[in-house]
């Protein structure tokens, strides 16, 4: 596609359950990268693949979050055992090559857990 | 730690004023910095990347320059439009990994028709 697709666009899920969010970067794109988006806030990191190879996962809050790039274009974020503060704005972004390049990012997923 | 600041958190202005919104971060040492812009229900839209090598970059009626020294960016809107009305958001590089942006809180400006 044109740029960096994501989806659902928006989630409502009870707590305890699992969610899994999708994004499609830019083809062509080795890089891809996760933000979580709070409220009035800017995007915090959360993890970098080059490839399928997740680079840099420190941003990940705790172990109920991990995320795969298993063919080196989709990725996918999986939250476990949703809770109450995962609410945000999931964002995902390509670049062609690593940091050097600009990042597009793609309309975000709006995760709210009850 | 890096933290980015932006000033000031809200900017109303008539249309057909120039602007400027402001952009702080605290350690110097950055591989680039970007400025973008949100929409409401969109995604984030970059607007201009500076290399840390760069001083300034211009696309249209934008023009954003670095003083990597001092630690600051300013992104300069020449004749605002009502269309210019968003979040404008500054992030950097920086700390070992050029990859890993850094954002601020935003600027909300609105342009007023």
């Amino acid at each position: 596609g044109a740029g960096v697709s994501q989806s659902p666009r928006y989630k409502v899920t009870k707590r305890g359950q699992d969610v899994a969010l999708r994004c499609d970067p830019i083809s062509g794109h080795v890089s891809l990268y996760w933000y979580r988006q709070a409220l009035g806030q800017g995007p915090e990191f959360l993890t970098y693949f080059n490839y399928e190879a997740q680079q840099d996962k420190s941003g990940l809050p705790n172990d109920r979050f991990s995320a795969e790039r298993p063919e080196g274009s989709i990725s996918t974020l999986t939250i476990q055992r949703t809770e109450q503060r995962d609410s945000a704005m999931y964002r995902c972004a390509s670049s062609s090559y690593g940091g050097w390049e600009t990042q597009y990012f793609g309309p975000g997923t709006r995760l709210l857990v009850l | 730690k890096q933290e980015v600041t932006q000033i000031p958190a809200a900017l109303s202005v008539p249309e057909g004023e120039n602007l400027v919104l402001n952009c702080s971060f605290t350690d110097s040492a950055i591989y680039n910095l970007q400025w973008f812009r949100q929409d409401p229900g969109k995604g984030l839209t970059s607007l201009l990347l500076i290399q840390s090598s760069q001083r300034e970059q211009t696309s249209g009626r934008l023009n954003a320059s670095l003083d990597k020294s001092s630690g600051r960016s300013t992104l300069y809107i020449a004749a605002s439009q009502p269309g210019d009305s968003a979040t404008y958001l500054c992030a950097v590089s920086s700390g070992g990994s050029n990859y890993k942006l850094t954002f601020g809180k935003g600027t909300l400006l609105t342009v007023n028709p």
